[in-house]
């Protein structure tokens, strides 16, 4: 089980908007910066959204992060085919003195 | 090249000890915090430790606390996971990361390697 709480799967049509959940507690997202990864088959995770809202060099507009309280939540617009992937959010966990991850949400893209 | 590649990784008796190495190449290394993430066959990405720029501050998983150190070698532009008392549990594709900002730590991880699996296994 873990700390952080996301959908296992979500799925949307080209052209859709689909968001993604991540839920926490008080000891992570509620006092910590919220981050966001893409992971397609057999490859490393790539940095999506960083810092609750913040996109590094490269990563389309498309994707955008935002967060309220103890939940985020990650937002992809213009689906594509190659969106096609996991979505795991992460966060620093006070009461842990450690890093959490969700257990990940895989997007089908129809 | 800006690059992670980590080493190490093998099949285990549960019980005994294994080092992954972690080398980096393309960036300075000695100003960037540093983490080490696994991922089991199958399953999600589970975060195991950092260790800051300086290797002054360090953090562990609770499921890996007291069993594995995570330390880095700045002179060798080399990080490193030594892994004691491995249990089944411990199989995974263990990654190396970066962290984005200089002489931070948060989890940021801009680069990762391409991972090295651990096998743990009688």
């Amino acid at each position: 089980q873990s700390v952080l709480t996301q959908p296992p799967s979500a799925s949307g049509t080209p052209g859709q908007r689909v968001t993604i959940s991540c839920s926490g507690s008080s000891s992570n997202i509620g006092s910590n910066y919220v981050y966001w990864y893409q992971q397609l088959p057999g490859t490393a995770p790539k940095l999506l959204i960083y810092r609750n809202n913040q996109r590094p060099s490269g990563v389309p507009d498309r994707f955008s992060g935002s967060k309220s309280g103890t939940s985020a939540s990650l937002a992809i617009s213009g689906l594509r085919s190659e969106d096609e992937a996991d979505y795991y959010c992460a966060a620093w966990d006070d009461s842990l003195s450690g890093g959490v991850f969700g257990g990940g949400t895989k997007l089908t893209v129809l | 090249q800006v690059q992670l590649v980590e080493s190490g990784g093998g099949v285990v008796q549960p019980g005994r000890s294994l080092r992954l190495s972690c080398a980096a190449s393309g960036f300075t290394f000695s100003s960037y915090g540093m983490h080490w993430v696994r991922q089991a066959p199958g399953k999600g990405l589970e975060w195991v430790a950092v260790i800051s720029y300086d290797g002054s501050n360090k953090y562990y998983a609770d499921s890996v606390k007291g069993r594995f150190t995570i330390s880095r070698d700045n002179s060798k532009n080399t990080l490193y996971l030594q892994m004691n008392s491995l249990r089944a549990e411990d199989t995974a594709v263990y990654y190396c990361a970066k962290v984005l900002s200089d002489f931070d730590w948060l989890l940021d991880l801009v680069l990762w390697g391409q991972g090295t699996l651990v096998t743990v296994s009688s």
